[in-house]
């Protein structure tokens, strides 16, 4: 078996703030995703990533940048958080591209104050 | 675009009652359905899929079936434990993006 781990586990930041979320997964899978889930709207696709060094843009990453350095890990950085925002990101891999079958970890929770 | 429509966000039941969630979809072609389910604190996992019409997915205890005609994907359980409570999530494999679309998730609660 393998895990997803997500760090930091909660996130409050500022206004403006430029903020950075970190995954690791130890599946060894191809292909990572970064999610945003808000209450009543379900999961949302923001970036996700075929191979190592490969990023293709979901239907919301504006305002995201994502990094795909490693096979590993995949970062996600909010540009410029948004007052009063309030979400989990969910981050996410499968084995390749073509595998609907996703694992998931358990999320980073951002408050903008 | 391809989308998932769940009509239910909550159910709530009480211990051996039995469960339905509708899902229904809206894509072209023969798109994979699939049930997520979340705990509390955790991330979705896969709960089990389907790819033709007809064809019945299950785990756990709970089965749906891929109907083409009505374009659904019910998620159906005989009878439901406490331990069942979660949200679940109907998700579509989009033809030709790589992506699976997420319904806005069910919130099952059950009361001993």
């Amino acid at each position: 078996g393998g895990i997803i781990t997500q760090t930091p586990k909660f996130l409050i930041g500022q206004e403006g703030q430029k903020l950075t979320l970190k995954c690791q997964q130890n599946f060894n899978h191809d292909t990572m995703y970064w999610y945003r889930q808000d209450s009543g709207k379900g999961l949302r696709l923001i970036y996700y990533s075929i191979t190592e060094n490969d990023l293709q843009k979901g239907d919301l990453s504006e305002g995201y940048d994502a990094s795909r350095e490693k096979k590993s890990s995949f970062s996600l950085t909010v540009t410029s958080a948004q007052k009063n925002e309030m979400a989990v990101f969910l981050c996410a891999s499968s084995m390749d591209v073509s595998n609907e079958r996703l694992f998931f970890g358990h999320g980073t929770k951002l408050s903008v104050l | 675009g391809d989308s998932v429509t769940q009509t239910e966000g909550q159910v709530a039941l009480s211990e051996e009652d039995f469960l339905t969630i509708h899902c229904n979809y809206s894509a072209s072609g023969y798109p994979a359905l699939f049930w997520y389910v979340q705990y509390p604190g955790e991330g979705p996992q896969f709960l089990f899929r389907a790819s033709r019409d007809k064809e019945k997915g299950s785990s756990r205890g709970f089965e749906a079936t891929y109907d083409k005609g009505t374009t659904s994907f019910h998620l159906r359980k005989a009878s439901v434990q406490e331990s069942d409570s979660a949200v679940y999530y109907c998700a579509l494999g989009s033809s030709g993006s790589w992506q699976l679309i997420f319904g806005s998730g069910t919130q099952l609660t059950v009361m001993p």
